[in-house]
């Protein structure tokens, strides 16, 4: 079956990086596209980037480019999303979810990043 | 402030019909596919609708979307206190070249 397994939470100051990673398995990894949504404490769903799974090429929301870098490693079926230089705002769950914009059929568990000094 | 518009609420009794929209844009869902997705509480969200008006097998076809111009409804029949959650309708915005969700609906089932 498929399934999408995220990296646990993590905790992090101002100013420093953080990778989340999504470990995908039942399926041909290169088949179907990956994105990345967030979820503010109490707030909407923001999408932030998905990703062509077999160029490996990204495309960023507005405000998403600069800091947020995507990338895969297919030899592990495995996408990660690096944050640097964060800030408190960017405190939310970070959800990786399987699909071509904007229909996206499985969903990992959700990873927490908290900024707090 | 969400570009696509949702209700922050609806509300309905158990085993009645329920409906929420999602007001938008030509470049978004004027010219693009809407989702639809349920989050029930401390939860990933789930795929509900997909290309207006799919169900993604498994989801009981309770659930129907239905797109008109500019705007989209997902609608709810027979609702169960298992319905109760967040409800965000999702497209392509084709000039900002991302996706775009609505704010959110809580549907109540009273």
């Amino acid at each position: 079956q498929v399934q999408l397994v995220q990296s646990g939470s993590e905790l992090k100051k101002p100013g420093a990086s953080v990778t989340v990673s999504c470990k995908a398995s039942g399926y041909p990894f290169t088949s179907y596209a990956m994105n990345w949504v967030r979820q503010a404490p109490g707030q909407g769903l923001e999408w932030v980037a998905w990703i062509n799974t077999k160029t490996g090429t990204p495309t960023y929301a507005q405000g998403f480019t600069g800091r947020f870098v995507f990338s895969l490693d297919t030899s592990v079926s495995t996408t990660h999303l690096q944050i640097s230089s964060l800030k408190a705002e960017d405190t939310a769950v970070y959800y990786c979810a399987r699909g071509r914009p904007p229909a996206f059929d499985y969903w990992g568990q959700g990873t927490l990043v908290t900024v707090s000094s | 402030q969400s570009v696509l518009t949702q209700p922050p609420s609806v509300s309905a009794a158990p085993g009645q019909r329920v409906t929420i929209s999602c007001s938008g844009s030509s470049s978004n869902i004027g010219n693009n596919y809407v989702s639809w997705y349920q989050q029930l509480p401390g939860t990933a969200p789930t795929l509900l609708i997909y290309d207006n008006n799919k169900r993604p097998s498994g989801i009981p076809d309770r659930f129907s979307g239905s797109k008109s111009g500019t705007s989209a409804t997902l609608g709810i029949t027979g609702l169960q206190t298992g319905d109760e959650a967040d409800y965000y309708c999702g497209t392509w915005d084709s000039s900002l070249s991302a996706v775009l969700f609505g704010g959110g609906t809580k549907l109540t089932v009273l």
